[in-house]
């Protein structure tokens, strides 16, 4: 059975920095090409970032709204997906969610499993 | 950046009432649209990918279609598990984005 568990989140000041981290197992992590989802309480979902397999180089693409600011990195050795997220700012409150993609291509990159979610809050 | 715009919004129906969602995009985006379901406190849950086609598990009374801008997704017999939110997303470039949401809700 596919599981990713999402830990890492919770009540962190304006500018401050915190590191989500997803372990994924019931599956090759490491032939998989991974996102970051988030969605703000209320809202609907917002792509977050990719982080391509080894085959594709581990190449990342971010959303632009969080590009310069946080990082996505894997270690398949550990079967896990990282996100680390520096100068947060208020409007980067949501629950972050974890999901693998189903395939490589156009056609079927796109989010088969999620996480259940880890709630970040910035506040001060 | 691709917008996409869902409409309805929300829409108030029965079980067994037929259901139809659309999705517009603001450019071309061949046949790359997901549509996921989303139940309150629970993550979304992909039903079909590629404008068409069904993800495995998910029962045959979703159904989608549409090319280019327009896309709908139809729910052929309404069920009571069936209500919550819908949003479409976009697979065809970065960055990937998704529709404002059409909450289907008990009449």
């Amino acid at each position: 059975e596919v599981q990713l568990v999402e830990s890492g989140g919770g009540l962190v000041q304006p500018g401050g920095s915190l590191r989500l981290s997803c372990a994924a197992s019931g599956f090759t992590f490491s032939d998989h090409y991974m996102d970051w989802v988030r969605q703000a309480p209320g809202k609907g979902p917002e792509w977050v970032g990719r982080i391509r397999n080894k085959a594709s180089s581990y190449t990342l693409e971010y959303a632009a709204s969080v590009k310069g600011r946080f990082t996505i990195s894997r270690d398949d050795s550990e079967n896990s997906l990282y996100l680390q997220m520096n100068t947060l700012k208020t409007e980067d409150t949501a629950f972050y969610y974890c999901t693998r993609l189903a395939g490589t291509g156009w056609s079927n990159a796109v989010a088969d499993y999620w996480g259940q979610g880890t709630l970040v809050t910035v506040s001060s | 950046d691709i917008q996409l715009t869902q409409s309805p919004s929300f829409l108030s129906a029965s079980v067994g009432d037929r259901v139809t969602i659309t999705c517009r995009a603001s450019r071309g985006i061949s046949n790359y649209l997901a549509w996921f379901q989303q139940k309150p406190g629970k993550a979304p849950r992909l039903l079909i990918y590629s404008a068409s086609a069904l993800q495995s598990g998910v029962p045959s009374r979703f159904s989608g279609s549409g090319s280019g801008t327009e896309f709908t997704l139809t729910i052929s017999s309404l069920q009571p598990e069936d209500f919550a939110t819908y949003y479409c997303q976009q697979h065809n470039s970065y960055p990937l984005t998704f529709g404002g949401g059409a909450k289907v809700e008990i009449k």
